[in-house]
C-alpha cells in the first residue's frame, strides 16, 4: 500500500471550513483514498472515500488532484464535535486499511 | 444502518486470565473483520483478518496462540486473550466489511478497553 503523509496536527475556527492535506505520491492505479476520523476513546468513524473523481457525502468533501498524488479532505462547516484525529488511507480494493499517525484536528470556539 | 457492536466495553481482569470480546455486525453481513488494538496516544495497529468459516490471518508479530479469534458466523467475531498479562492492557477495536459492500468501507465498532492487573 502507498505511504501516507499528514501534518501531525492543525487548528481551526468553528464554523469555518477545515482543509485537511494528504500526500501519497506513490499511489497506484488501483489504489483508493480512504478517510476516517477517531474521536477520544471510540471507535474510527468512516466519512469518505475516492478514487480519481472528486467526492462530496452529507459529512465531508474530497479533493484528489489529478495526478492522484495529493488529496484533501473538507470539512465545510467545522463544529466543536469535530475535533478528533482523522486518517487518510491508500489501499486497494478488498486490502486491509493500516492506519498511520493522522491528523490531530482541534476545533476552538 | 452499518453498525457495529462490541461486549464488552470494557474489561478488568486478573493477570493470567483469559478475556473473550465480541464483535457483531448488527445489520449487515460481514465475511471480513478485522482486530486492532491501540495504546495510548499511539494509532491503531492490525493485528488479524477474521474471515467466517476459515481460520484467521494474523499480522507480522501477533502470537496467534495468544489471540485466538473465531469467526463462526457472517455477523460475529470473537477475539480471545489468552493468559493476560498487564502488558495486554490495550484498547481493541474491531471492524467489519460488508460482504456486500462497495469499495472496500469498513465500519468499526466502539471498542473494549482491557485492563489486567
Amino acid at each position: 500500500d502507498a505511504k501516507t503523509t499528514q501534518p501531525p496536527s492543525m487548528d481551526c475556527a468553528e464554523g469555518r471550513a477545515a482543509n485537511l492535506p494528504c500526500n501519497h505520491s506513490t499511489i497506484s492505479g488501483n489504489e483508493y483514498v480512504y478517510w476516517y476520523r477517531q474521536i477520544h476513546s471510540q471507535g474510527p468513524q468512516y466519512i469518505i472515500h475516492g478514487l480519481k473523481n472528486n467526492e462530496t457525502n452529507e459529512m465531508a468533501s474530497l479533493i484528489i488532484t489529478e495526478d492522484r498524488k495529493s488529496s484533501t479532505l473538507i470539512l465545510p462547516h467545522a463544529t466543536l464535535r469535530d475535533t478528533a484525529v482523522y486518517y487518510c488511507i491508500v489501499t486497494s480494493y478488498g486490502n486491509k486499511l493500516v492506519f498511520g499517525a493522522g491528523t490531530i484536528l482541534r476545533v476552538k470556539s | 444502518g452499518a453498525v457495529v457492536s462490541q461486549h464488552p466495553s470494557w474489561v478488568i481482569c486478573k493477570s493470567g486470565t483469559s478475556v473473550k470480546i465480541e464483535c457483531r455486525s448488527l445489520d449487515f453481513q460481514a465475511t471480513t473483520m478485522f482486530w486492532y488494538r491501540q495504546f495510548p496516544k499511539q494509532s491503531l495497529m492490525l493485528m488479524a483478518t477474521s474471515n467466517e468459516g476459515s481460520k484467521a490471518t494474523y499480522e507480522q508479530g501477533v502470537e496467534k496462540d495468544k489471540f485466538l479469534i473465531n469467526h463462526a458466523s457472517l455477523t460475529l467475531s470473537t477475539l480471545t486473550v489468552t493468559s493476560a498479562h498487564p502488558e495486554d492492557s490495550s484498547f481493541y477495536i474491531c471492524s467489519a466489511r460488508p460482504t456486500s459492500g462497495r469499495d472496500n468501507e469498513q465500519f468499526f465498532g466502539p471498542g473494549t478497553r482491557l485492563t489486567v492487573l
